[in-house]
């Protein structure tokens, strides 16, 4: 069953400008990742942060989590055009399968 | 990184036909592999995992003999939908697990089935 919960579920901004996206989930996890997906295509994984970690970057990405709250938030910096696409989050709560959230539809324009 | 690829990237069949699409791990063993569905613009439902050498475990509401799942090898997954119906269209995608510490699954481009 889906987890994961993501907000918004679409999000408009222009290029240069920050994108930040949100997820909650229900119960304890080893770890969040986040997925981009570009329209009709495959995952791209982006970023895992375990549960013993509070924030991790990677490149203009910023993950956080926050497991007392049961949330995670990715921020895109200097957002381009080419962010455009889906992003999920999905956790890992038991080692196996990933609980996907709904997604954020993020649209970049120039 | 870790390569799976994913053979067809899309298919069209006509209702009642069966398709198989298959999940190979390029360059690493996959001990465990999933598929999961995709609907237009929604999220990612895990369908049934596999072991290799033993038999899938399906979700809840899965049907395991429209969906038949062989890991026969440590390379290889294959998802066949038996008696293609029009809602069985849709975007179905296969990750793999390896023998690591990371828990990182390493996911396929994905198969676009249509049935007509």
């Amino acid at each position: 069953s889906q987890q994961g919960e993501e907000d918004p579920q679409a999000l408009s901004i222009q290029e240069g400008e920050n994108a930040t996206m949100n997820c909650s989930y229900k119960t304890s996890i080893n770890n969040l990742q986040w997925y981009r997906q570009n329209s009709g295509r495959g995952l791209v994984h982006l970023i895992l942060i375990r549960s013993n970690e509070r924030e991790k970057h990677s490149g203009r990405l910023r993950v956080t989590l926050d497991t007392s709250k049961k949330s995670s938030s990715l921020l895109i910096t200097a957002s381009r055009a080419a962010d455009t696409a889906s992003y999920f989050c999905a956790t890992d709560a038991s080692g196996y399968a990933l609980n996907f959230g709904k997604g954020t539809s993020l649209l970049v324009t120039p | 990184g870790a390569v799976v690829s994913q053979h067809p990237s899309r298919v069209i069949c006509k209702s009642g036909t069966s398709v198989k699409i298959e999940c190979r791990s390029l360059d690493f063993q996959a001990t465990t592999m999933f598929w999961y569905r995709q609907f237009p613009k929604q999220s990612l439902m895990l369908m049934a995992t596999s072991n290799e050498g033993s038999k899938a475990t399906y979700e809840q509401g899965v049907e395991k003999d429209k969906f038949l799942i062989n890991h026969a090898s440590l390379t290889l997954s294959t998802l066949t939908v038996t008696s293609a119906h029009p809602e069985d269209s849709s975007f179905y995608i296969c990750s793999a697990r390896g023998r690591t510490a990371t828990y990182e699954q390493y996911f396929g481009p994905g198969t676009r089935l249509t049935v007509t």
